[in-house]
Formats: structure tokens, C-alpha cells, sequence
């Protein structure tokens, strides 16, 4: 099915442990997006991409790598998980007039 | 900068009152405006936007207008119904010659229609 797609959709681990959420479009967007929602944060970009090869950081980047090597793919990684990265993580993209399209979710637990 | 500011939330209301949540925006060039809604359990979705003062965006019975002088984008519903139940955000993007359009996030308003 063409969306995008975030996966896992629920993911556990402890602290100090490396973890690495996955977003996939089938659209061929240029744009991709990391963000985090927290209670009475709403939504913070975590890091945004403008195409392959091209990254950079939102408004949360801390402990946080990402790599774009395809269009399709745009991997968030946290180095070495803390609980206060405990959260929601949705991936995006921007289609044509400025539309956003967000996947589903992660939900992180960080023990 | 650019932000975004809404309404505290919780809001809770009877099927087919009226709604309004308010947004408030800073920003510092020229930004199109969107609310976006949450339904449980899932990502967001657009539900309207406005890309100059004045404009109007309406959809499922949603409206809100762009209003320059007040730098506000209140959203509106005549008669809501349980299934309206939803975190809504609003947010805004600022166009820029390079063309980056990264949205700015209010904080979000959760709604709940009681029947």
C-alpha cells in the first residue's frame, strides 16, 4: 500500500541501550521529518530532511542520529536511550501543498 | 521566532454544542496556517488550512479563518459530534526561498464530545 509506514509500532528497552525507529514513504517525497510528542509539548522536530544525503536538525536534536542513503527511508536512531527520550515518535512528509502525512506512531519506553 | 500558542486543553462538550478553540501565532515572515487532528491511536491529519490573510478553510464542518491583524487562525464547529473527538493541533510553515517548510506545533487541544 503507498503511505508511510513507521515501524516498530510499540518498542521497549532499557537505558544506555542503542534503538533505531524505522519510517518508510512510498511517495518519493523529498521532505521527511522526525518529531516527538510529549503532554504539553505537542509536537517538537527532532531532525528534518530536505532529500538523500541531506540532514538537519530540528528543533530537539540531542542524542539523536538520522540517515537519509534512499529517498524512501529515513531512519531515527537514539545512541544510547535515556528516559527522558521516553515518548511518541512520528515520522512525516510534505507532498504537494504543503501537506504533512504522518505515520503512525512509535510508541518508546525508555526503563 | 515562530510559535504557535492554543487554548488549554482538556475541552469537553455535549454533542451539537458549538466549538471554538483558539490559536494564536508569532511569526516573523509570511505563514500558512493548518490545524491538524489526532484521532486515538493514530498520526496526525490535515484537516484544513489558509495560505494568506483572509482566506477561509473549512472541512467536515471545521472552519477557521486567517486573520492578519489578530495573528489568529481560531477553529470553529457549529454542532459537534462524539466522533469530533480528537487532539487538535494548530501549526504554521513559513515559506522560504530555499524552499525548507518545517512546521511549527501549538502544543495541541484535546477534545471530548460527551452524548
Amino acid at each position: 500500500d503507498a503511505g508511510i509506514t513507521q515501524s516498530p509500532r510499540y518498542k521497549i528497552t532499557e537505558t544506555g541501550r542503542q534503538v533505531t525507529l524505522m519510517c518508510h514513504q512510498t511517495w518519493s517525497h523529498s521532505y521527511m521529518f522526525w518529531y516527538r510528542q510529549d503532554l504539553g509539548h505537542g509536537l517538537r522536530l527532532i531532525y528534518y530532511s530536505a532529500a538523500a544525503d541531506i540532514t538537519d536538525k530540528g528543533e530537539v536534536p540531542d542524542g539523536y542520529v538520522v540517515s537519509r542513503s534512499k529517498t524512501e527511508n529515513f531512519p531515527l536512531t537514539l545512541e544510547s536511550a535515556t528516559r527522558s527520550q521516553t515518548s511518541v515518535y512520528f515520522c512525516a512528509t510534505v507532498g504537494r501543498d504543503e501537506k504533512l502525512f504522518f505515520g503512525s506512531g512509535t510508541q518508546l519506553s525508555v526503563l | 521566532g515562530n510559535s504557535v500558542t492554543q487554548m488549554e486543553g482538556p475541552v469537553t462538550l455535549s454533542e451539537e454544542a458549538f466549538l471554538t478553540i483558539n490559536c494564536t501565532y508569532t511569526a516573523t515572515g509570511y505563514p500558512s496556517l493548518f490545524w491538524y487532528v489526532q484521532y486515538p491511536g493514530e498520526g496526525l491529519q490535515l484537516l484544513l488550512k489558509a495560505t494568506k490573510a483572509d482566506d477561509k478553510g473549512s472541512n467536515k464542518g471545521f472552519e477557521a479563518t486567517y486573520r492578519k491583524e489578530t495573528t489568529s487562525f481560531h477553529l470553529e464547529k457549529g454542532s459537534v459530534q462524539v466522533s469530533d473527538s480528537a487532539v487538535y493541533f494548530c501549526a504554521l510553515t513559513i515559506h522560504r526561498i530555499q524552499g525548507a517548510q518545517k512546521l511549527v506545533f501549538g502544543q495541541g487541544t484535546r477534545l471530548t464530545i460527551n452524548p
